[in-house]
């Protein structure tokens, strides 16, 4: 089982491009979750999807910011027109069911110039 | 929203020496898990435990649900245990938001 699968691992962007992070769960894992670390901060929660579904968007920047996840392949965090305040780390989590046990990967970094 | 806090937010010990790290919530839970950010920012996750007490060989964790606390100890602690500890919470009734704090940091010195 090769865990929760995050990449790229390392992205840098110019301000005004696009980002997109990818994840692929767990295997037997249908939850997906995306999270956002700031420099020297904890993990705040993003947005929770199964497939093909939403189900919480509550924590994602209302522009700029989407994530899907389809009913083949991974999940997708998009940012488009980054600026410097994305720079981030970019954690995504799955379990097998919405009140289980999360299994964070390994995060994407993203630097923003 | 649930509020989650932790203590010390940072500790530095000699290796060998024991620690404990506390977590404290707001409200009720349904999920509590104990995660190791290690230096290199790989987030490990080191327990499950909405309530009791488990161990995993030097590392153990207690959470008492009635009073809203969970406390992590690690023993005899090794350079490889430094980096941050985070605690996080399901807040009962709410099947998404993990919420996290916002860690301990723990530097293990030779």
């Amino acid at each position: 089982n090769a865990g929760v699968m995050q990449n790229p691992r390392h992205l840098v962007r110019r301000r005004g491009q696009e980002a997109r992070l990818r994840c692929s769960p767990m295997k037997g894992h249908s939850h997906v979750y995306w999270y956002r670390q700031l420099p020297e901060e904890g993990l705040k929660f993003m947005v929770y999807l199964q497939k093909e579904n939403i189900i919480d968007e509550s924590g994602m920047p209302k522009e700029r910011f989407s994530a899907e996840f389809p009913k083949e392949g991974p999940s997708i965090l998009r940012i488009q027109q980054v600026v410097r305040g994305d720079s981030a780390a970019y954690f995504c989590a799955s379990s097998p069911s919405g009140a289980n046990v999360l299994t964070f990967g390994a995060g994407s970094r993203l630097t923003v110039l | 929203g649930i509020q989650v806090e932790q203590s010390p937010p940072d500790l530095i010990l000699q290796e060998g020496a024991n620690s404990t790290l506390r977590c404290n919530f707001s409200d009720s839970v349904n999920n509590l898990q104990w995660f190791h950010q290690n230096p290199w920012g790989q987030l490990i996750n080191l327990f499950y435990i909405p309530s009791g007490t488990k161990q995993n060989g030097r590392l153990s964790a207690t959470t008492v649900a009635t009073e809203r606390y969970s406390l992590l100890y690690i023993s005899s602690s090794q350079t490889t245990d430094s980096g941050v500890y985070f605690c996080a919470v399901l807040n009962t009734g709410t099947a998404s938001k993990l919420t996290f704090g916002t860690g301990t940091r723990l530097q293990v010195t030779l």
